[in-house]
């Protein structure tokens, strides 16, 4: 594809339940990242994965987040028991290599809603 | 703690003018400084700065990093109405990974 993509693009969910978010980087990028952009904030980084693998979690707020990677492709974030306080942007974001490219390129965002 | 902190936080002008955005950080292990512009969702990469002096051009922007002093600025000359839109900056580690420390954001209204 063109660029990177995430769905969906808008999600509202009631306070307790899980959430999926999924992410498809540009094709060829081997590191894919996660972020998430409060209302009036700034974007905090949440996981990195290089290749299937996640060396960097330290982002993630709370043991309620998980993200997975497969096929070096597509990533899911999933939050599971959602609160009004995850509300919020979720932006991904790959680039070609982390050595070799500080350029990342971000999707359009899922605008999660909890209720 | 780690720190990207921008100025302003929100700018209103009027077309034709000239504004600069302000970003400084305080991050260990620095490696690279980004600048994006973020209109809706998806922010688009501006500038790439890893050396200290060397001005970045695109059109009317440019943009200069400092590393002795920490800070970098965004220059716009001749603002248009389509420069509205939120200009991030953000830092990248020099680690095991290539996560980004942004600030806060400014918030650039260009009015006719």
């Amino acid at each position: 594809g063109a660029g990177v993509s995430q769905s969906p693009s808008n999600k509202v969910t009631e306070k307790g339940k899980d959430v999926e978010l999924r992410c498809d980087p540009i094709s060829g990028h081997t590191a894919l990242y996660w972020y998430r952009q409060s209302l009036g904030q700034g974007l905090e980084f949440l996981i990195y994965f290089q290749g299937n693998s996640a060396p960097d979690k330290s982002g993630l707020p709370s043991d309620r987040f998980s993200a997975e990677r497969t096929g070096g492709s597509v990533s899911t974030l999933t939050i599971q028991r959602t609160q009004q306080e995850d509300s919020a942007v979720y932006l991904c974001a790959s680039s070609l290599e982390r050595e070799g490219a500080d350029t990342q390129y971000f999707g359009p965002g899922t605008r999660l809603t909890v209720l | 703690e780690d720190k990207v902190v921008q100025s302003p936080l929100s700018l209103v002008v009027h077309e034709g003018d000239t504004v600069t955005l302000n970003c400084s950080y305080e991050v260990t292990n620095f490696r690279s400084l980004l600048w994006y512009k973020q209109e809706k969702k998806a922010p688009t990469f501006l500038f790439m700065l890893t050396s200290s002096g060397i001005e970045k051009k695109s059109g009317r922007l440019s943009s200069i990093l400092d590393k002795k002093e920490l800070f970098s600025i965004l220059n716009i000359t001749a603002t248009q109405t389509g420069d509205s839109a939120i200009y991030l900056c953000a830092v990248v580690y020099s680690s095991n990974t290539g996560k980004l420390i942004f600030g806060q954001g400014t918030t650039l209204q260009v009015k006719p």
